[in-house]
């Protein structure tokens, strides 16, 4: 059973706070995405890592950051929370190649107050 | 700047009904779209995918229609159950890109009984 694991499924931080969003997948796939998920404004792709450290940005990277030092494990970095970074965020994997699936992970919900 | 246009928001329709939604697109270096599924909780799973070779691609209840010169595609959902809840995003993803998706803003459909 494929599986993308998301370390939290809840965290509440303070503003200012450094927050890490931990994810690990058990496929080898060598892309890895972190997305950030609103009402009204669906699924929006913050970084994305297509081998061990490598990394680019996606459509929304400001205030965040990331990491990917093994190949199964790819980490969120919000340097200092807002309460603007309050969202759904969800990690997702993929092999290489072209119209690969991508696996999602469950999901945490951060909320910066 | 939006890529990949989805309507409606929401849908509500009854238990035994046809539920369509649609997706539009602009650039036409697209060339797989697929339809992802997210119930209440979960992350998305791929639901069914087309690629621009075909007009029609059915997986039992779930057809994908595709019209290349509108640049359109639309998923329809035969005798809709309330199994089916849950919000579904279009995509759409590049040959020779860098392998990420890019989704709709999402649609979230009810059904009732």
């Amino acid at each position: 059973d494929v599986k993308v694991t998301q370390s939290s499924r809840y965290l509440v931080k303070r503003t200012g706070e450094k927050v890490f969003l931990e994810c690990v997948q058990d496929m080898d796939h060598e892309n890895m995405f972190w997305y950030r998920q609103d009402p009204g404004l669906g699924l929006r792709l913050i970084y994305f890592s297509y081998d061990v450290k490598m990394k680019e940005k996606g459509d929304i990277p400001e205030g965040y950051s990331v990491s990917r030092e093994k190949k199964e494990r790819f980490s969120l970095i919000l340097e200092s929370a807002s309460t603007n970074q309050t969202s759904m965020y969800l990690c997702a994997s993929s092999s290489q190649g072209w119209n690969t699936e991508a696996f999602f992970g469950q999901g945490t919900r951060l909320t910066v107050v | 700047q939006q890529q990949v246009k989805q309507s409606p928001q929401s849908l509500i329709v009854q238990k035994g009904g046809i539920s369509i939604i649609n997706c539009a697109y602009e650039n036409t270096a697209f060339d797989y779209f697929p339809w992802y599924q997210q119930f209440p909780g979960k992350g998305p799973a791929l639901l069914i995918a087309i690629r621009p070779d075909v007009s029609e691609k059915k997986e039992g209840r779930f057809t994908i229609s595709f019209n290349k010169s509108a640049k359109q595609f639309s998923l329809h959902i035969m005798d809709s159950q309330p199994g089916d809840s849950a919000t579904y995003f279009c995509a759409a993803e590049t040959q020779g890109g860098s392998e990420k998706l890019v989704f709709g803003k999402g649609t979230k459909l009810t059904v009732n009984p």
